[in-house]
């Protein structure tokens, strides 16, 4: 069965340093996601997107947050200046235009900023 | 703004037995998707079971079933016949009919005593 894939599962970096987290989406899906779960609290969304560009994204996106498509196959997420508050597990997550647009979520990167 | 409230952190079952887990929710929405999650272990989360909104059945597939009071704003899950294997986190999601973004319960660390 197709599945969501993350890269790297672990990765440390240093405030101020930019970081940038890899999916490779289900081939035949259209619509992409980030979400991000600080340790210990809930999963929260932090942007979809689709047709290459955003179609919705939190308060938690901010300006040092971008995403981009860069191929026909990967889903990035950039953090641009990494803040100690960054620290979480980070799902990619895709769907395609199915009714209920179930999602398909990644196996996650955990990312420590020290 | 809606929520998603999950007020078991932790439940335990006997295999073989029956579980039902809580999730409810607060929204002023009349048109949404309620989903169930599973997250075993250092694996990405996977689709249990969903629900639209509009439909007054509960859904089932196979062991899962829910309970879904739209009234009451209540979305149990059910599991029949536990399984060593349905040892993990459960999320309760919500997502509007109008928005791509999925909101989370916090969680509910199911385990399975043999």
């Amino acid at each position: 069965e197709p599945e969501v894939t993350q890269t790297p599962s672990h990765q440390v970096t240093q405030m101020g340093q930019e970081v940038i987290l890899r999916c490779v989406p289900i081939s035949n899906h259209l619509y992409f996601y980030w979400y991000r779960q600080i340790l210990g609290q809930k999963v929260e969304f932090l942007v979809s997107f689709y047709n290459n560009e955003i179609s919705e994204k939190s308060e938690i996106f901010d300006d040092q947050f971008s995403v981009e498509r860069p191929d026909g196959s990967n889903f990035t997420l950039k953090i641009r200046s990494t803040k100690l508050e960054d620290s979480a597990m980070y799902f990619c997550a895709s769907s395609d235009r199915g009714s209920s647009y179930e999602q398909y979520f990644g196996p996650g990167t955990r990312l420590t900023v020290t | 703004a809606q929520t998603v409230t999950q007020s078991q952190p932790e439940m335990s079952v006997q295999e073989a037995e029956t579980v039902t887990l809580s999730c409810t929710y607060d929204t002023s929405e009349s048109d949404y998707y309620l989903f169930w999650y599973k997250q075993p272990p250092s694996r990405q989360m996977i689709l249990v079971i969903r629900q639209e909104a509009y439909k007054q059945q509960n859904a089932t597939e196979n062991r899962f079933s829910v309970n879904f009071q739209k009234a009451a704003k209540s979305f149990s899950l059910k599991i029949s016949d536990s399984q060593l294997g349905d040892a993990a986190m459960y999320f309760c999601a919500y997502r509007s009919s109008g928005t791509y973004k999925y909101i989370f319960g916090t969680g509910t660390r199911l385990k399975v005593l043999a």
